[in-house]
């Protein structure tokens, strides 16, 4: 199986700011890497695919980098109702695994 | 408007089995696929499995090939997910998801099923 690590685990940041979360794939997965926002008590909603496609209906705050095995989420200026965990999957092959998830919280 | 809409929250005991129903509307149901993906209590997500709705055909994941059966009724358009065995660390919720394009994504989620397994 493809194992997928984000780094942080978790982060504290304030509206406005500028934040950076890393994905990492034990072998190459191409482009086949998704972002999902996950709120507490609710399902995930898909914001990024093919590593840096934006979701329909998604803000253009959010952007998607990276190919082979490293990619990034990035998050230009931080909104309130941006405060949730973010999970990456690789979907390259099956099992199609997520990372371990980084919960972003209000500093 | 895409929906998936998951069957109610479920108890059972250790041992038993549980099925979770999914209902698509607003979209070509056999047109796309249906994964399962599941996420105990202040865990990650974990993929269980894929099943085409054109097709019927199935991948799941290793550890649970042998407890899980992914079915579809294209007259309802409904997507069934059947975990058996079941054990505490079953307990979970379990959601049903939409997978479209070359890239498997899952567009389209349901409001997940909370299952418990208590003895």
């Amino acid at each position: 199986d493809i194992q997928m690590t984000q780094s942080p685990s978790s982060l504290s940041a304030s509206v406005g700011d500028r934040v950076t979360i890393t994905c990492r794939a034990s072998q190459s997965i191409s482009s086949y890497l998704n972002w999902y926002q996950q709120k507490p008590g609710k399902a995930p909603k898909l914001l990024i695919f093919a590593a840096y496609i934006l979701q329909s209906g998604v803000p253009s705050r959010f952007s998607g980098s990276g190919s082979g095995t490293d990619f990034t989420l990035t998050i230009s200026s931080l909104q309130p109702e941006d405060f949730a965990t973010y999970y990456c999957q690789q979907s390259y092959n099956s099992p199609r695994t997520f990372g371990q998830g980084t919960k972003l919280e209000i500093k | 408007q895409v929906q998936l809409v998951q069957s109610g929250a479920e108890v059972r005991k250790p041992g038993a089995s549980v099925r979770v129903s999914c209902r698509a509307s607003g979209y070509t149901f056999p047109s796309y696929a249906i994964s399962w993906v599941r996420q105990a209590p202040g865990q990650g997500l974990e993929w269980m499995g894929w099943i085409s709705a054109y097709t019927a055909n199935t991948k799941s994941a290793q550890k649970f090939q042998d407890r899980v059966t992914m079915t579809t009724d294209t007259s309802t358009t409904t997507a069934y997910m059947e975990l058996r065995s079941l054990r505490s660390d079953d307990s979970a919720v379990y959601y049903c998801a939409r997978e479209t394009g070359t890239y498997h994504v899952c567009d389209y989620w349901g409001q997940g099923t909370l299952v418990t397994v208590s003895s």
